[in-house]
């Protein structure tokens, strides 16, 4: 149980372009999802919390506009890297849990990389 | 500020050899930590510790918690060159159950 699917998992495009990531909770309902970020060899960082029929909850440093957050439904949450640069190239992964105080379930992955 | 740090950040031992992986954390609104280890894509569930002092054992994996002195274990005996990933630990906080994880511990696991 408590399954996290993430599409697509690698994109490759040109600079400029807008790319959206679907995390999909597949056998539990999610109100809370989550969106990381990680470099290379290095840690995840927490982008933003998503939450489903609300506005997005950004952390410190991440840019709103930059990284669009749509949660419509209790099962998907969506991240769109709007005007994709070189430097927004890395890892996001997505996660959710189906209750609270629970564990965290990841997608796999997606694997972006800008032109 | 949020802070949570792991050591050692990098490890290399040879199988069937003992290593504690340590995590200390600062955060406000504290609920939980958690263990996590990442091989290539996402990062699976280890442990989820709650309570002070109650150790949680699954195989050759063990964590326990020190609330009062924020900090965590994780132990692995007689390790094996399945063991090598990152170990990340993360204080999960009351708010939204958000999870900030520490650097990680690159753990290597040879011959």
């Amino acid at each position: 149980g408590a399954v996290v699917s993430q599409h697509p998992s690698r994109v490759i495009c040109k600079s400029g372009t807008s790319v959206k990531i679907e995390c999909r909770s597949l056998d539990f309902q999610a109100t809370t999802m989550f969106w990381y970020r990680q470099f290379p060899k290095k840690s995840l960082m927490l982008m933003a919390t998503s939450n489903e029929g609300s506005k997005a909850t950004y952390e410190q440093g991440v840019e709103k506009d930059k990284f669009l957050i749509n949660h419509a439904s209790l099962t998907l949450s969506t991240l769109t890297v709007t005007s994709a640069h070189p430097e927004d190239s890395s890892f996001y992964i997505c996660s959710a849990s189906p209750s609270g105080n629970q564990p965290q379930h990841f997608g796999d992955g997606t694997r972006l990389s800008i032109l | 500020e949020d802070k949570v740090v792991q050591s050692p950040l990098s490890l290399v031992v040879h199988e069937g050899d003992t290593v504690t992986l340590n995590c200390s954390y600062e955060v406000t609104n504290f609920r939980s930590l958690l263990w996590y280890k990442q091989e290539k894509k996402a990062p699976t569930f280890l442990f989820m510790l709650t309570s002070s002092g109650i150790e949680k054992k699954s195989g050759r994996l063990s964590s326990i918690l020190d609330k009062k002195e924020l900090f965590s274990i994780l132990n692995i005996t007689a390790t094996q060159t399945g063991d090598s990933a990152i170990y990340l630990c993360g204080p999960m906080k009351t708010s939204y159950d958000k999870v900030i994880f520490g650097p990680g511990t690159s753990l290597s696991v040879i011959p």
